[in-house]
């Protein structure tokens, strides 16, 4: 298992199109975050699930955000009608429930909306 | 309620010379505090950890911070920087607990320069 892996790296899109990300997270963690972060800025929390259950969600989230993880693996992050405030990196990491160790992050997706 | 604060959004040291990142966090219960640091255009690398152990925590690449609880302080330092250290540092507290989510909460960063 070689960590956490996030694709696209980059995504360039035009503002009110719909982009998703993926997430893969380690194989033994069952928890699993989205964290938003701007320039200038640290990560901020997003949404995070145990196994498939969604059990939180930012106010950040707005309703054009969807996330998913329909089998307790990986995951999508969706934004539907794209717009400019939305560029920034979109984090992932996992961790095990209830552990005091930190997390481990993907090296993140780039969102570009122009 | 909990809070972090880098005190320094820059910090800038001669290659060879200590490093110091500091932070002061804010916590209604006995916290877990973290270091993470991010190269450009990277995710975010686990430094080290305190977990209400030992209060001088070592990390990885020359690393240690020092758990103050007097103070509310968990201040990074290396005694030696390396030009490889160059990249952002996030302090982030947390509260642990059995189940839930535990809130996290990251600084806004600290850009460490080292100068050749």
């Amino acid at each position: 298992d070689t960590g956490v892996s996030q694709n696209p790296r980059h995504k360039i899109t035009k503002r009110g199109q719909n982009v998703t990300f993926r997430c893969d997270p380690i194989s033994e963690h069952n928890r699993l975050y989205w964290y938003r972060q701007t320039l200038g800025q640290g990560p901020e929390f997003l949404t995070y699930f145990q196994n498939e259950a969604q059990l939180e969600k930012s106010r950040l989230l707005s309703d054009r955000f969807s996330a998913e993880r329909p089998k307790g693996s990986f995951s999508t992050l969706e934004i539907q009608r794209t717009e400019q405030g939305d560029s920034a990196m979109y984090l992932c990491a996992s961790s095990l429930a209830g552990s005091y160790y930190g997390y481990t992050f993907g090296s993140g997706t780039r969102l570009t909306v122009v | 309620a909990q809070s972090v604060t880098q005190l320094d959004s820059h910090v800038s040291v001669s290659e060879g010379t200590p490093v110091l990142l500091r932070c002061n966090y804010s916590s209604s219960y006995s916290p877990s505090l973290f270091w993470y640091v991010q190269h450009p255009n990277k995710g975010l690398q686990l430094l080290l950890k305190y977990t209400s152990a030992a209060t001088l925590v070592k990390g990885i690449n020359g690393f240690e911070a020092e758990f103050k609880k007097s103070e509310t302080s968990f201040h990074l330092t290396k005694p030696s920087a390396h030009m490889s250290d160059a990249a952002e540092y996030f302090c982030v507290v947390t509260l642990g607990s059995s189940g839930g989510y535990q809130k996290v909460t990251f600084g806004t960063g600290t850009k460490l320069q080292v100068i050749p």
